[in-house]
């Protein structure tokens, strides 16, 4: 079993939808990552929170917004996506951030009509 | 590109057989670690090996790392069907604070 929780686990929005993906862990991590997923592909880097402060911005479109309310939480708010935009959304954590281990979570399946 | 390269893209074995899965890359890393993606599920982190290191064991796992050759292996002995998956290899590149993925291995097992 995963120790990073994701929520939701399936989302359907329109275009004009606002929604956001949820992610939770309690290993004490220090850092936290959202990764896009689409088929048949690897992982690409969205964006990554090192002590609840963004540290990296892969420069993802603006309709993507993150949030870190706290070191266990981590928030990925959706506005006005694109039908481009349907993908497994994976969030992962680490210890403080480098180049160790990820744990991720089960992810989020996103479908943008 | 700084991603690692896979090969081969697809594998399909028979149980019991071995599977070898190769990743190379292009420029000086920190560690390289490999993951198990099971169809529409989280990334599982299998093992890591570090720069300095040249093979590393983890069960039916064999990871063998040539920084001279900018590559490395990942060896599944006697598989079984539940090792279906795709298998990606992530490098930490030198001075890097992140991991890049390759574009990963579907490996089937048939039972």
């Amino acid at each position: 079993d995963t120790e990073v929780t994701q929520t939701p686990k399936h989302l359907v929005m329109g275009m004009t939808n606002k929604k956001s993906l949820k992610c939770e862990q309690h290993m004490g991590h220090r850092a936290m990552y959202w990764y896009k997923q689409k088929a048949k592909k690897p992982p690409e880097l969205m964006f990554v929170y090192s002590y609840e402060k963004l540290s990296i911005n892969e420069s993802v479109p603006s309709r993507f917004s993150p949030e870190c309310p706290n070191s266990s939480l981590l928030n990925l708010h959706l506005h006005a996506l694109q039908p481009e935009d349907s993908a497994l959304y994976l969030c992962a954590s680490s210890q403080p951030l480098g180049t160790g281990e990820l744990f991720f979570g089960e992810g989020s399946r996103l479908t943008v009509l | 590109s700084q991603q690692g390269e896979e090969d081969p893209q697809a594998l399909s074995i028979q149980e019991g057989e071995n599977a070898t899965m190769n990743c190379s890359y292009k420029t000086s890393i920190n560690n390289l670690q490999w993951y198990r993606q099971n169809s529409g599920r989280g990334l599982v982190h299998l093992i890591l090996i570090r720069s300095n290191e040249r093979e590393k064991h983890s069960g039916r796992l064999r990871v063998t790392l040539d920084t001279s050759k900018k590559s490395s292996s990942l060896l599944i002995t006697a598989s079984r069907a539940a090792d279906t998956a795709s298998y990606f290899c992530a490098t930490a590149f030198l001075g890097g604070n992140k991991l890049v993925f390759g574009a990963g291995t579907i490996l089937r097992v048939k039972s």
